[in-house]
């Protein structure tokens, strides 16, 4: 168990509202991840943090923002929800000493209407 | 850059048969190679990891893969397949290199059905 929480575990939204997912872990890993589950596409790179305030971009970031204002949170925003961003939303912590394996929590099924 | 290709999206075994996920990679780098499997409605649990040190991998639940770099492959097998194997399994490489945030990049995924 990686100790990483994700709520909530379901929303429904419609299209246009804001929406933030929350990510939290317990075990004070540098690294954080977000990523999107679609069928036919696995998983793909959202945005990533590798420190309190320091984020990046990854492969499908266009629709979406994040924040680390501590390092057991790590939020994924939504600033005006679109249908095609109707998906599965994991988060991710990066094993530390150097390892690469990422460890997922339990997803978040987002529906926007 | 990186890229991972599942050769085949679903597969279906018999249960007690072998299992072969297949999996074809590119990286610029010595990479880092991944099996996770996902239950349904459930999140990802590392199967095994290839990270140099042996070309035979051996995971979680009686999973295996080889690394062949000649192939850029990194196949999944099982010798005996379980009712409680069906399941979604992915194919990762990760282009860490020092000093980096880890990137992965994850295959399209193999839906592997396992049948009496």
């Amino acid at each position: 168990d990686a100790g990483i929480t994700q709520s909530p575990r379901h929303k429904v939204t419609e299209t246009g509202t804001p929406v933030t997912l929350r990510c939290h872990q317990t075990e004070n890993h540098r690294y954080m991840y977000w990523y999107r589950q679609d069928p036919g596409h696995g998983l793909r790179l959202i945005h990533y943090s590798y420190g309190v305030k320091d984020t990046d971009k990854g492969e499908v970031s266009d629709g979406y923002s994040v924040s680390r204002s501590k390092t057991e949170d790590f939020l994924l925003t939504l600033e005006s929800a679109t249908s095609s961003q109707t998906s599965v939303y994991f988060c991710a912590i990066r094993a530390p000493r150097e390892s690469d394996e990422q460890y997922f929590g339990p997803g978040t099924r987002l529906t926007v209407t | 850059a990186q890229s991972v290709t599942q050769l085949d999206s679903h597969v279906s075994v018999s249960e007690g048969t072998p299992v072969l996920l297949r999996c074809n990679y590119s990286s610029s780098y010595s990479p880092s190679l991944f099996w996770y499997v996902q239950h349904p409605n459930k999140g990802l649990q590392l199967l095994l990891k290839y990270t140099s040190a042996a070309t035979l991998v051996k995971g979680i639940n009686g999973f295996e893969a080889e690394f062949k770099k000649s192939e850029t492959s990194f196949h999944l097998t099982k010798p005996s397949a379980h009712m409680s194997d069906a399941a979604e399994y992915f194919c990762v490489v990760s282009d860490l290199r020092a000093g980096t945030a880890s990137k992965l990049t994850f295959g399209t995924g193999t839906r592997l059905q396992v049948t009496l």
